[in-house]
């Protein structure tokens, strides 16, 4: 299985910054990679797909990047309703995995 | 509008069964990937199953294997997941996801999630 590793695994910061969480691939899995915002009690909702696309809807604020093995989820300008917690996945090999979760909190 | 909404969520006894449903509305049903995932109190998403249009294409996690089954019925807009030999571990938010495919490319990803049913295996 494809092991994805995010970090930080938590990262405080306040409404205005900028941050970036970083996920890397155990192999090479191309630009299969997606990107998750999930808020406590609510489903995840989906950011970024292909490593770079954003998802029709999602601000431009979000913007993801990468190849290969280390990709990148960067929010620029952070609002209140950003801070949550974000999950890369892979979807280039059977079975899908995502990773363990990076949890963003307003300092 | 666009909806999945899950149900048969539960409390069952270690070793039990329970059938988990996810009906959709507002799209065709019959063209997508459908999935499974759960998240376990406080942890992380992991995902355990998939089933094409066709149902002839099926995968799942190694630690729902020989447990669990994914099934679809696309006359009836519905995706479930019977799962037996139920364990304390398997204690979860059960969660349905479209797998979108962007038409032209390989591009692919969970577009579309219900709002999730809780399974609690417990004595």
């Amino acid at each position: 299985d494809i092991q994805l590793t995010q970090s930080p695994s938590f990262l405080s910061a306040s409404v205005g910054d900028r941050v970036t969480i970083t996920c890397r691939a155990s192999q090479g899995i191309s630009n299969y990679l997606a990107w998750y915002q999930q808020k406590p009690g609510s489903a995840p909702k989906l950011l970024i797909y292909a490593a770079s696309t954003v998802q029709r809807g999602v601000p431009s604020r979000f913007s993801g990047s990468g190849s290969g093995t280390e990709f990148t989820l960067t929010l620029n300008s952070l609002q209140p309703e950003d801070f949550a917690t974000y999950y890369c996945q892979q979807v280039k090999s059977n079975p899908p995995t995502f990773g363990q979760g990076t949890r963003l909190e307003m300092k | 509008q666009v909806h999945l909404a899950e149900s048969g969520g539960g409390l069952v006894q270690p070793g039990g069964s329970l059938r988990l449903s996810c009906v959709a509305s507002g799209f065709t049903f019959g063209d997508y990937y459908m999935n499974w995932i759960r998240q376990a109190p406080g942890k992380g998403l992991e995902w355990i199953s998939y089933i094409n249009p066709g149902e002839n294409i099926i995968y799942y996690a190694e630690s729902v294997k020989g447990r669990f089954t994914i099934s679809r019925d696309n006359a009836q807009n519905s995706l479930f997941l019977q799962m037996n030999t139920l364990r304390v571990d398997d204690t979860a938010v059960y969660y349905c996801a479209r797998e979108k495919i962007w038409v032209g490319t390989t591009d692919n990803a969970y577009d579309l999630w219900g709002q999730g049913t809780l399974v609690t295996v417990s004595s």
